[in-house]
């Protein structure tokens, strides 16, 4: 079965730089979610789309930003990075909600950002 | 203040023997998700099990069952049977009435070893 696809796997920036992370949601799967998972840490929500709309906003610095577009893929735009925004970053998709609190999130396999 | 607690930060268990772990939540909502997922040393996040806040059955799947206890508001995750393979850290989420978000909120963590 097909599964999130999440390019690239691995990236490394110097400090300053930008990077552009993809997502690519399961076929059928409108709403995209984007976590960051720092060294021994939880994931941490960031952004959230639906139907090409920003649906909800966790803890995205300002220095990011992301959409999704037509054909639902997303991207999570980082620019001036910090050491401190080294972490794995996850990309989500789910099924429309319908009003149902059970709507699983398909992870990613993570792109794994270094700032140098 | 944190709306999933896993109080274990490591745990062992031998080989073929059962192991619970524990996980409690926080939230006024009347209807929620609860979800474990499995994240090994690749680092990918893998869905194990879901309990509905008004499923009156606990979740089993396969060798994983969930102890739900809702007046106590905790999900423990029991995993029967342990193989070498469930090594990993384990991760209890939580996704509340989507009228009050699409975000998964997680705890901790537990990193599970196996013993032989």
């Amino acid at each position: 079965a097909a599964g999130v696809i999440q390019s690239p796997r691995h990236l490394i920036k110097e400090k300053r730089e930008t990077a552009t992370l993809k997502c690519y949601p399961i076929p059928r799967h409108d709403t995209v979610y984007w976590y960051q998972q720092g060294p021994g840490q939880d994931p941490q929500f960031l952004i959230s789309f639906y139907e090409k709309m920003q649906s909800d906003k966790g803890s995205i610095p300002d220095r990011f930003s992301a959409q999704q577009f037509s054909d639902y893929h997303s991207e999570l735009n980082m620019s001036s990075l910090e050491l401190g925004d080294s972490a794995l970053y996850f990309c989500a998709s789910s099924l429309p909600d319908w009003g149902l609190a059970y709507n699983e999130q398909f992870f990613g396999p993570g792109t794994r950002l270094t700032v140098l | 203040a944190q709306k999933i607690t896993q109080t274990q930060p490591g745990m062992f268990v031998q080989e073929k023997e059962a192991v619970t772990l524990d996980c409690t939540y926080d939230t006024s909502d009347q209807s929620y998700g609860l979800f474990w997922y499995k994240q090994p040393s690749s680092g990918e996040m893998i869905f194990l099990i879901y309990q509905g806040s008004y499923d009156e059955q606990n979740a089993t799947e396969g060798r994983y069952s969930l102890n739900f206890q809702k007046a106590r508001k905790s999900a423990n995750l029991v995993i029967s049977a342990s193989q070498l393979g469930d090594s990993a850290m384990y991760f209890c989420a939580m996704r509340e009435s989507p009228n009050t978000g699409n975000q998964f909120y997680f705890g901790t963590g537990t990193s599970l070893t196996v013993i032989p």
